[in-house]
């Protein structure tokens, strides 16, 4: 079955790197998500990988894959106050539409 | 505005009462999708839509739930009889088949709480 998890909390100083980690189970996974979620909302898409691709790069968030350890992660460069939120990784498999998410991880950011 | 709208945002309601939820998604997305999340969780898929047709049921949509998506453009999701464990946000998100990626949008959710 799936699963998807993830550390609970991460706090980082403004300015410096933030780096969220996730380890899922299920190899046919295709897409592999990072969501952010402040207080009382939505989630909102940041980035996604396919299960091909090792790297990918958009402006401060970098997410490396490694598909032989089904492990994910996020790098935040130069984190800002306005990054605190709950961060949820989440996977797709190949046969399917649903997303599975990870419990999600709080990030603190401190000025 | 032109992302996933959900109404209510907020709904309180005695146990034992039935709530019904609204969700527009994007524009010409035909897929739709409604997760349940309870607090300090992830969310957790209950259904899919692919325009009109319901493909997916989450195992933890119960017989007292029940959702549409009838002319394959918003959908409701209505609970019956709710009881206290009901009680999380309903967040629902929509989809494009057949473009070149599968971003999930996810709209602001509706904060149900049984009392």
């Amino acid at each position: 079955g799936e699963d998807v998890e993830q550390s609970l909390f991460l706090s980082v100083r403004e300015g410096d790197s933030s780096v969220i980690n996730c380890t899922y189970t299920d190899s046919s996974s295709t897409y592999l998500y990072w969501y952010k979620q402040e207080p009382g909302a939505g989630l909102q898409l940041l980035t996604y990988i396919f299960s091909n691709m090792d790297m990918k790069q958009d402006q401060r968030l970098t997410v490396l894959l490694n598909k032989k350890d089904k492990h994910l992660s996020l790098r935040i460069a130069d984190t800002q106050t306005g990054d605190s939120a709950i961060y949820f990784c989440a996977e797709k498999q190949a046969a399917g539409n649903k997303l599975t998410f990870g419990g999600g991880t709080r990030v603190l950011v401190k000025p | 505005d032109t992302g996933v709208s959900q109404n209510p945002r907020h709904k309180i309601t005695k146990r034992g009462q039935n709530v019904t939820f609204r969700c527009d998604p994007i524009s010409e997305h035909n897929r739709l999708y409604w997760y349940r999340q309870t607090l300090g969780q992830g969310p957790e898929f209950l259904t899919y839509f692919q325009n009109e047709a319901q493909l997916e049921k989450s195992r933890l949509l119960s017989d007292r739930f029940s959702a549409e998506r009838p002319k394959g453009s918003f959908s409701t999701l209505e609970i019956q009889r709710t009881e206290q464990g009901d009680s999380a946000m309903y967040l629902c998100a929509s989809s494009y088949r057949g473009g070149k990626n599968t971003e999930a949008f996810f709209g602001q959710g509706t904060r149900l709480t049984v009392v």
